[in-house]
């Protein structure tokens, strides 16, 4: 069983264009978080989904930021005229319900840099 | 709003020796807390969850106890080796009305010297 597979590892983007980070959770799993971690810092939570619905988005940015989880196909973050301080690394996790009561499964990141 | 509150500085120490990190927390009281191990440019990987109505959880070499009275819970690794060597994260959830999500403290760096 693959683990939560995120792409890409490294993206580099100049300001003002577009990232796409995608997540694919582990088989069997319809919980997908999206944190960010800026360098020296903890983890912050940006936003929670489950197939086709978002649950809670109170930690993304109101612009530019956007995330979607399709029935089909991976969870994808999207992150609209990047700026240099969107430069972080962005962790999906996953887990089979909310995470609660039970691990969460991470990813091993995207790493962002706005040039 | 919550805050939780883990020590920033590194903790260094001598093989063989037992490691203990600390994780406060602010106001609400969660029901669930967790323990996570990351490594540099890598993911967080779960270790230990501890429920409320739990004192004491112990996985192999490692234990975790949650005080909800000090609000605080406290992680030990005994018999430490350099690969534990690693940043330890604690995680809160705040119980009924949370939508699922963890809260991570900002982690404390633990070094173990050979």
């Amino acid at each position: 069983n693959a683990g939560v597979m995120q792409n890409p590892r490294h993206l580099v983007r100049r300001r003002g264009q577009e990232a796409r980070l995608r997540c694919s959770p582990m088989k069997g799993h319809s919980h997908v978080y999206w944190y960010r971690q800026l360098p020296e810092e903890g983890l912050k939570f940006m936003v929670y989904l489950q197939k086709e619905n978002i649950i809670d988005e109170s930690g993304m940015p109101k612009e530019r930021f956007s995330a979607e989880f399709p029935k089909e196909g991976p969870s994808i973050l999207r992150i609209q005229q990047v700026v240099r301080g969107d430069s972080a690394a962005y962790f999906c996790a996953s887990s089979p319900r909310g995470m609660r009561d039970t691990e969460a499964f991470f990813g091993q990141g995207t790493r962002l840099t706005v040039v | 709003s919550q805050k939780i509150e883990q020590n920033s500085e590194a903790l260094n120490i001598q093989e063989g020796k037992t490691a203990t990190l600390t994780c406060n927390y602010t106001n609400y009281s969660p029901a669930y807390l967790q323990w996570y191990r990351q490594d540099p440019g890598r993911g967080p990987v779960f270790l230990l969850l501890i429920r409320e109505n739990e004192k004491e959880k112990r996985k192999e070499r490692l234990k975790v106890t949650f005080d909800t009275t000090l609000k605080q819970s406290l992680f030990h690794i005994t018999a430490s080796q350099p690969a534990d060597s690693a940043t330890y994260l604690c995680a809160l959830d705040f119980g009924s009305g949370n939508t699922g999500k963890l809260i991570f403290g900002q982690g404390t760096t633990l070094q173990v010297k050979p």
